[in-house]
């Protein structure tokens, strides 16, 4: 039973164009929203997250949107670059003494110069 | 180091076998926290440290896979008996904060072992 889901494994977007990133959750409990970026070789790096209680978090080029009543939110890149060609997970975390992160199974992003 | 590093970063082992993988987090670091990822998902969590007590293994697939941090600093996950199925790269993260905190408290992962059972 997958509880955090990315059903896009791969996205390709011109360089300077937005890139947006999709996450589907079924459990409403999760308390906070995480994405991850990875480069080959190397272990996830954070990149932005969202508290459930807020919609949109920007952090430069990067703005998560979360909308709850849908169970969804995306990632959006703008303006996209080739350094940002990597596998971006979804994470949730239920908060409280339960940290633990629930990972999407990643996108492919690759930004084409 | 200034990251979490974790050691070796890639085994091979005989199908029986019994592997050991190490991690080093980021120096200070209360929590610590194991994760199993197949080959095209994402990270599954298999165990949660705080300092040096095992607060969480929900997530150990199996008695096989033990996990230890004595000393609340490095941890080692050992896999008995290793089975082709355990083949995934197991990936070491620390957190400064401990569970039950207000806000998120971001997790920095190590690079991984790459376990392959053959």
């Amino acid at each position: 039973d997958q509880q955090v889901k990315q059903n896009s494994p791969s996205l390709s977007v011109q360089e300077g164009r937005i890139s947006i990133l999709n996450c589907d959750y079924t459990n409403s409990m999760f308390d906070y929203f995480l994405w991850y970026k990875k480069y080959p070789a190397e272990g996830p790096t954070f990149l932005i997250s969202i508290s459930s209680i807020k919609d949109k978090n920007e952090d430069g080029r990067f703005t998560v949107f979360l909308n709850k009543s849908a169970k969804h939110l995306s990632l959006h890149i703008v303006p996209s670059q080739p350094g940002d060609s990597a596998v971006y997970f979804c994470a949730a975390d239920f908060g409280g003494s339960a940290r633990q992160l629930t990972f999407g199974s990643g996108t492919q992003l690759t930004v084409l110069p | 180091g200034a990251g979490v590093s974790q050691s070796p970063r890639y085994k091979v082992a005989k199908r029986g076998q019994d592997v050991a993988l190490r991690c080093d987090p980021i120096s200070g670091h209360v929590s610590l926290f194991w994760y199993q990822q197949a080959l095209g998902q994402g990270p599954e969590f298999l165990t949660y440290f705080q300092n040096e007590a095992q607060l969480d293994k929900s997530g150990l697939p199996s008695d096989r896979f033990f996990a230890e941090r004595p000393e609340g600093s490095v941890s080692t996950l050992k896999i008995q008996r290793t089975q082709q199925e355990d083949s995934a790269v197991y990936l070491c993260a620390s957190s400064p904060g401990t569970s039950g905190g207000a806000g998120y408290n971001e997790q920095f992962f190590g690079p991984g072992t790459r376990l392959t059972v053959l």
